[in-house]
């Protein structure tokens, strides 16, 4: 249980385009789900935390309009790279926190992207 | 032994051998903390968490120890075998939120 997926696993995109990435909770109903951003060798970053229903908190840094989060149910949360350029290639993994164990987050598979 | 690249610390053992991965936290208001197995190209996957209300919580092959008057967590890895090979991250939680917040990392690299 408490699997967690992301879709597309890898995308590859022209600079200036945007890039959604679907974040799913699989067996549970997910109240939370957070956006982490993590270069190659580094660690990863928290981007925003998103709760079903209700807008993202973004971190400090993070361009609320570059980096659009929807989380419109509980168990999808959607982020949306806009007029992505090459410095947003990243590795973009999501996860997710049940409504039973607010603590606990369970990780996607993570989402490669690469801007041209 | 142990050494520092530009990013990621590495510890390379003999397989066989026991490792112990280091990590120092920031926040002294932090209550829960968890241990992260990262493979390359996936998500992070959890090995075993541990309360400030512990000093020390063991696993299958693995214990977690916690100093809090130091700020420091440690994972012990016993019987290290090669797919035990990856990153592993420290990450600290706690007060009003359930934001994670993740070391640096140490990269294992286990030689057969």
């Amino acid at each position: 249980g408490a699997v967690v997926s992301q879709h597309p696993s890898r995308v590859i995109c022209k600079s200036g385009t945007s890039v959604k990435i679907e974040c799913r909770s699989l067996d549970f109903q997910a109240t939370t789900m957070f956006w982490y951003r993590q270069f190659p060798k580094q660690s990863l970053m928290l981007m925003a935390t998103s709760n079903e229903g209700s807008k993202a908190t973004y971190e400090q840094g993070v361009e609320k309009d570059k980096f659009l989060i929807n989380h419109a149910s509980l168990t999808l949360s959607t982020l949306t790279v806009t007029s992505a350029h090459p410095e947003d290639s990243s590795f973009y993994i999501c996860s997710a926190s049940p409504a039973t164990s607010q603590e606990t987050q369970y990780f996607g598979p993570g989402t490669r992207l690469l801007v041209l | 032994g142990e050494s520092v690249g530009l990013h990621l610390p590495t510890l390379s053992v003999q397989e066989g051998d026991n490792s112990i991965i280091n990590c120092a936290y920031s926040n002294s208001a932090s209550d829960y903390f968890i241990w992260y197995k990262q493979e390359s190209g996936k998500g992070p996957q959890f090995i075993i968490d541990i309360r400030s209300n512990m000093d020390k919580r063991q696993g299958q092959r693995v214990t977690v120890l916690l100093n809090k008057t130091v700020k420091h967590l440690s994972l012990q890895i016993a019987a290290t075998q090669p797919g035990d090979s990856a990153v592993y991250f420290c990450a600290e939680t706690g007060g009003a939120t359930n934001k994670l917040i993740f070391g640096t990392g140490t990269l294992l690299a286990v030689q057969p």
